[in-house]
């Protein structure tokens, strides 16, 4: 139990919609990332907020913007979504910078059809 | 561009065996490497950091080194077990901020009782 909380589990959305998938970090923990992992890939670094700013960002389009609010949850948003969008979503949230270990949530299941 | 490289993608083992995961990376110039598990469908569970001064950690069972200049980590897991059965991710961190973890694929363990 990492206590990074997100939602949905699971959605389903058609090509060109947008949706929001939301986050829950540990209280103290200011800093949260946005990873996308592809079946059977790694996760890919999308962006990283830290105290509600983006301070890091990954090789996505601007269609994926995200907002980090000051009660530790977060949100990604992904506008005109495509098929390859399709992809397991996972945040982490750590304490301060780099030297401490980041504790992911369990993921949101986006299917684009 | 970091690059990791995680070889064998899968791996079978009776029970009790040790698990020997491999882990490289192209640049050497990392702040931490973390090993990860990851059950099916869920989300990453941190099992061990690095910093890049140390050449070592263990907990329980597991113990993870650290080559920084010939770009390699190696996770042992002593006297396999069932429930070790899962796919374990390294990562890398590129500097004090850790605006990102670089992943490497994966290796797909299972542990036959």
């Amino acid at each position: 139990e990492t206590g990074v909380t997100q939602s949905p589990t699971h959605l389903i959305k058609t090509r060109g919609q947008q949706v929001t998938l939301r986050c829950s970090s540990q209280s103290g923990h200011n800093t949260v990332s946005w990873y996308q992992q592809a079946l059977g890939q790694g996760p890919q670094f999308i962006f990283q907020y830290y105290r509600e700013e983006e301070n890091g960002r990954g090789n996505f389009p601007p269609r994926f913007s995200g907002l980090q609010f000051p009660n530790y949850s977060s949100e990604l948003n992904v506008n005109a979504l495509e098929l390859d969008d399709s992809a397991l979503y996972l945040c982490a949230s750590r304490v301060g910078g780099g030297a401490y270990t980041q504790y992911f949530g369990p993921g949101t299941r986006l299917t684009v059809l | 561009k970091q690059e990791v490289t995680q070889i064998p993608a899968a791996l079978s083992v009776p029970e009790g065996e040790n698990l020997v995961l491999n882990c490289s990376f192209t640049d050497s110039a990392i702040y931490n490497l973390q090993w990860f598990r990851q059950d099916p469908g869920k989300g990453l569970t941190s099992l061990l950091l690095i910093q890049s001064s140390q050449r070592e950690q263990t907990s329980g069972r597991l113990n993870a080194s650290l080559d920084k200049s010939s770009g390699r980590s190696t996770l042992y897991i002593a006297a396999s077990q069932p429930g070790d059965s899962a796919t374990y991710l390294c990562a890398v961190s590129a500097g004090a901020a850790g605006n990102k973890l670089t992943f490497g694929g994966g290796t797909r363990v299972l542990v036959k009782p």
